[in-house]
């Protein structure tokens, strides 16, 4: 079946710092959504790519769908605390989760 | 409409009780799930419905788990003879259609059991 693996697993960053973190699937995707988890909290959806090579920005998040729509990744630019958290990609059809990166942001 | 909702918010009960979760979706999303998440993990799919139809179970969900949508608007989450094993956060999500639009989870119901 479909799988979704996320690297790093964990990063911690001094705030300012730019993090990246890579999904790769076993399979290729027809799109990809992205989520972020805050401690304590729930998913939240990010955004959805789409199409090959697609790259899609939120103020300082950059999102990047692979040309052969098997792996993703997003780049945060300038970290700030309120980026903490764990960040996840899920494959399409009942989207299957990767294990996410969490994110540290130190002040 | 303030989003998913999920009740009871926490629940503890003992190994081998039966345990009942409610969703409530968004009103006019037609596609509701059930996920399961342990800490450190992603969240894992357990089962969806489209309206009141249960399109999709995971082959990880045992016999002991079951779930119903019986007029397409809430959802319930039944697991019986619970095991310590089941203590997780179950997350229920919504969305509007296939895969057009995100996925809107609720705050999850929490799991002991002892």
């Amino acid at each position: 079946g479909q799988q979704v693996m996320q690297i790093p697993q964990y990063q911690h960053v001094q705030e300012g710092e730019d993090f990246t973190t890579y999904c790769n699937s076993s399979t290729t995707l027809s799109n990809i959504q992205w989520y972020k988890q805050r401690p304590g909290g729930h998913p939240v959806f990010l955004i959805q790519l789409v199409k090959s090579g697609e790259v899609k920005k939120q103020k300082r998040l950059t999102f990047q769908f692979g040309e052969a729509k098997k792996n993703s990744s997003l780049h945060i630019t300038a970290t700030q605390t309120t980026d903490v958290g764990t960040y996840f990609c899920a494959g399409r059809g009942t989207l299957t989760f990767g294990k996410g990166t969490m994110l540290l942001v130190s002040p | 409409d303030t989003g998913v909702s999920q009740d009871p918010r926490h629940k503890i009960t003992k190994r081998g009780q039966n345990v009942t979760f409610r969703c409530d979706p968004i009103s006019e999303h037609n596609r509701l799930y059930w996920y399961r998440q342990t800490l450190g993990q992603g969240p894992e799919f357990l089962t969806y419905f489209q309206n009141e139809a249960q399109l999709e179970k995971s082959r990880l969900l045992s016999d002991r788990f079951s779930a119903e949508r019986p007029k397409g608007s809430f959802s319930t989450l039944e697991i019986q003879r619970t095991e310590q094993g089941d203590s997780a956060m179950y997350l229920c999500a919504s969305s509007p259609s296939a895969w057009g639009e995100g996925y809107t989870f609720g705050s999850g119901t929490r799991l002991t059991v002892v």
